[in-house]
């Protein structure tokens, strides 16, 4: 039969934009969420994690917000560059930190920076 | 230091072969997980290891196994290939069994099954 991919939400900035990737979540006892960026040819690469017990973390140029009201995380790029056009996912490990190793990852968002 | 190695990169095998992957951790670390990643399904946990043994186990059939050895090279192996196990294989590694600090993938087995 035919085969259906994934249909990853695109988003298009151009250069010196901020860009905001959402990602939500069902488990409201999840209490460990992690961003990932991932290059053409490469593995996922580690950005920014951030606790339940947080609303908001901070890094190098990209900021997650975390609602758990309504179950949603965002990622926000300060300044965008060219650099940064990679696949972006969230991940979480099981609630209770008893399989940490055992990531589960959204479906990922096509980040597009134009120069 | 060196970051996670994943040998070969790229792999074709023909129906139901069987095919085995290596997996070299960044020194140090102890843990090694396994993902399977396809534009159907995504990015998708197969299983994870620590001082050779498996501590968890995603959602795969029996045909997916995999092993750790004592200095904590990890390999797995995929018996009776099937057109749908044509997928991008990565690993992670970690200090221990269930750290996320510092868990690190490698750039991945790109294997095509035909």
């Amino acid at each position: 039969g035919e085969s259906v991919g994934l249909h990853l939400p695109t988003l298009s900035v151009q250069e010196g934009d901020n860009s905001i990737i959402n990602c939500a979540y069902s488990n409201s006892a999840s209490d460990y969420f992690i961003w990932y960026k991932q290059e053409s040819g490469k593995g996922p690469q580690f950005i920014i994690d951030i606790r339940s017990n947080m609303d908001k973390r901070q890094g190098q140029r990209v900021t997650v917000l975390l609602n758990k009201t309504v179950k949603h995380l965002s990622l926000q790029i300060a300044a965008t560059q060219p650099g940064d056009s990679a696949v972006y996912f969230c991940a979480e490990p099981p609630a209770g930190g008893t399989s940490y190793g055992k990531l589960t990852f959204g479906q990922g968002t096509i980040l597009t920076v134009h120069p | 230091k060196a970051g996670v190695t994943q040998t070969p990169r790229y792999l074709i095998k023909t129906r139901g072969q069987q095919v085995t992957l290596s997996c070299s951790p960044i020194s140090g670390h102890r843990s090694v997980s396994w993902y399977q990643q396809t534009p159907g399904q995504g990015l998708q946990f197969l299983f994870e290891y620590f001082s050779e043994t498996q501590r968890n186990k995603g959602n795969f059939p029996g045909r997916f196994s995999g092993r750790q050895f004592s200095n904590s090279r990890s390999e797995m192996n995929v018996s009776t290939l099937e057109l749908g196990d044509s997928a991008l294989y990565l690993c992670a590694s970690s200090l221990a069994q269930g750290e996320l600090t510092g868990y690190t993938f490698g750039s991945g087995t790109r294997l095509t099954v035909v």
